[in-house]
């Protein structure tokens, strides 16, 4: 199956400063999600993107499909961005019964007031 | 939209015990995911459903495991018996049909505890 990487494994900022989190996978895909795992254990959805560059507020994304990779920014983070980021991917494989997000180990990002 | 619904929020029970997860997907989604998170194994697929019907139940860790979708609004998941090592967050997501944006959707989540 697909695999998905993700770094780093932990990040540690003040507030304020900026991030990128990246995402590889090993195939093609035709889904890619970013989610954020606040302290409290809810999923959060930041972006669909499986494909081009989106920006929500602080936040931006950038999926290089050909090359296998997207990319999260986080501008002038704040205390509330901490927790777990996870990227998602679905493999982009024809035959029906492939719907399944594979997700990747996640980024731990602490801000720090 | 309410969102993907989830019940119980959290469940302590003990060994041998039988649970039951509840989840109401978003109204129009066609495929329906039960997920696990534990600290060893991250996030899983358990099985999904599509149109009410299972499709892949491969990460069905054991007979202890059983899902079952009656209709469109309404999943379950049992185990019985319960083991210690069935504790964890089990999530249960939706998302429309492929041929659309299908992005997925999670729930809250019910926290496990097997004693």
């Amino acid at each position: 199956g697909i695999q998905v990487e993700q770094s780093p494994p932990d990040l540690i900022l003040q507030e304020g400063a900026n991030s990128t989190l990246r995402c590889n996978f090993s195939d093609s895909v035709n889904n890619l999600q970013w989610f954020h795992q606040n302290p409290w254990g809810q999923l959060i959805n930041l972006f669909y993107i499986p494909s081009g560059t989106k920006q929500n507020g602080r936040l931006s994304a950038t999926t290089v499909a050909t090359e296998r990779y997207s990319l999260l920014y986080i501008s002038s983070s704040q205390t509330t961005d901490s927790g777990v980021y996870f990227c998602a991917v679905r493999e982009a494989i024809s035959n029906f019964g492939n719907e399944k997000l594979t997700f990747g180990t996640g980024t731990r990002l602490t801000i720090i007031p | 939209d309410a969102g993907v619904i989830q019940s119980p929020r959290h469940e302590v029970t003990e060994m041998g015990q039988e649970v039951t997860l509840r989840c109401k997907p978003i109204s129009g989604h066609d495929y329906l995911f039960w997920y696990r998170q534990t600290m060893m194994r991250g996030l899983e697929l358990l099985i999904y459903f599509n149109n009410n019907v299972p499709i892949d139940d491969s990460g069905m860790p054991e007979d202890r495991f059983s899902a079952k979708m009656p209709n469109a609004s309404f999943s379950t998941l049992k185990i019985q018996p319960s083991e210690p090592r069935d504790s964890a967050v089990y999530f249960c997501a939706s998302n429309p049909s492929r041929s659309g944006r299908a992005e997925q959707f999670f729930g809250p989540g019910t926290r496990l505890t097997v004693l």
